[in-house]
C-alpha cells in the first residue's frame, strides 16, 4: 500500500529561525496537502498543491510539490511560538480513489521562546 | 462561516457497548469523510460519502463499524460491541465539488474504551 515518510519526526528550534520538513512516497501522488494539528483538535489545512513543481505560499509558510510527484516540502520562515504543533503531509494518489488521503506520521515542532 | 462540527467531543464507554458519533459538514459540502487517528500516528481513512452514497470503505472498517449519511447532510458513525483497540480520535472531514481534494476536518471525537 501507499506510505508516506515524513521527516524529521521532531524538531526544536529557536524563535525566529526558519524550519524545513519534507515528505516522500514510494508512489506518485496527484495532490499534496499540508495540515497542522494542535493537541486535542482536528488537523487544519494549511496549503494544497496540485501540480508537479508547484510552489505555493500561505503567509510565512511555503510548500512545494516535487517534480517527481513523490515528494513535497514545507518551509516555515521566522518561526514564532504559535507555530508549535504537529505538521502532517497528506497525499491523494492516482489509483482511482477520490477520497482516501494518505497521511504521514507527522513532524512535531517545538519552539523555544 | 461554520466549520465541520462533531458530537460528542469525548466519549468514554465500557467494552462491549455500542457508541454513535455525529458529524455535521460545512454547509453545501457534498463529500464527507471519516478517519481514525491513534496516538503518534496520522489520520487513517475509514470511509467517505458523496451526498447520500457511501463510495469507498477502508479495510479498517470492520463489520462492527457502520456509517450513514441518510439525507446527504450530517453523518453518523456507529461502533458496535466496542473493543479496547477502538480507542482513538475519530475525525470527520468534508469537501466541496471541484475542489474535493481539499478536505476540512472537524475537531474530532475522542473515544476511550475501558
Amino acid at each position: 500500500g501507499q506510505q508516506l515518510n515524513q521527516s524529521p519526526q521532531s524538531m526544536f528550534i529557536q524563535e525566529g529561525e526558519d524550519v524545513s520538513m519534507n515528505c516522500t512516497s514510494s508512489s506518485i501522488f496527484n495532490t499534496w496537502l499540508w495540515y497542522k494539528q494542535d493537541p486535542g483538535e482536528g488537523p487544519v489545512l494549511l496549503i494544497a498543491l496540485y501540480k508537479a513543481g508547484e510552489l505555493t505560499s500561505n503567509g510565512r509558510l511555503t510548500a512545494q510539490f516535487g517534480i517527481t510527484r513523490k515528494d513535497s516540502f514545507l518551509n516555515i520562515s521566522a518561526s514564532i511560538p504559535s507555530d508549535v504543533g504537529i505538521y502532517f503531509c497528506a497525499g491523494l494518489g492516482s489509483g482511482g480513489s477520490q477520497g482516501n488521503l494518505i497521511f504521514g506520521k507527522g513532524t512535531k515542532l517545538s519552539v523555544k521562546p | 462561516d461554520t466549520g465541520v462540527s462533531q458530537d460528542p467531543r469525548h466519549k468514554i464507554t465500557k467494552r462491549g457497548q455500542n457508541v454513535t458519533f455525529r458529524c455535521d459538514p460545512i454547509s453545501e459540502h457534498n463529500r464527507l469523510y471519516w478517519y481514525r487517528q491513534t496516538l503518534g500516528q496520522g489520520p487513517e481513512f475509514l470511509t467517505y460519502f458523496q451526498n447520500e452514497a457511501q463510495l469507498e470503505k477502508s479495510r479498517l472498517l470492520s463489520d462492527r463499524f457502520s456509517a450513514e449519511r441518510p439525507k446527504g447532510s450530517f453523518s453518523t458513525l456507529e461502533i458496535q460491541r466496542t473493543e479496547q483497540g477502538d480507542s482513538a480520535m475519530y475525525l470527520c472531514a468534508s469537501s466541496l465539488g471541484g475542489r474535493a481534494r481539499e478536505q476540512y476536518f472537524g475537531p474530532g471525537t475522542r473515544l476511550t474504551v475501558t
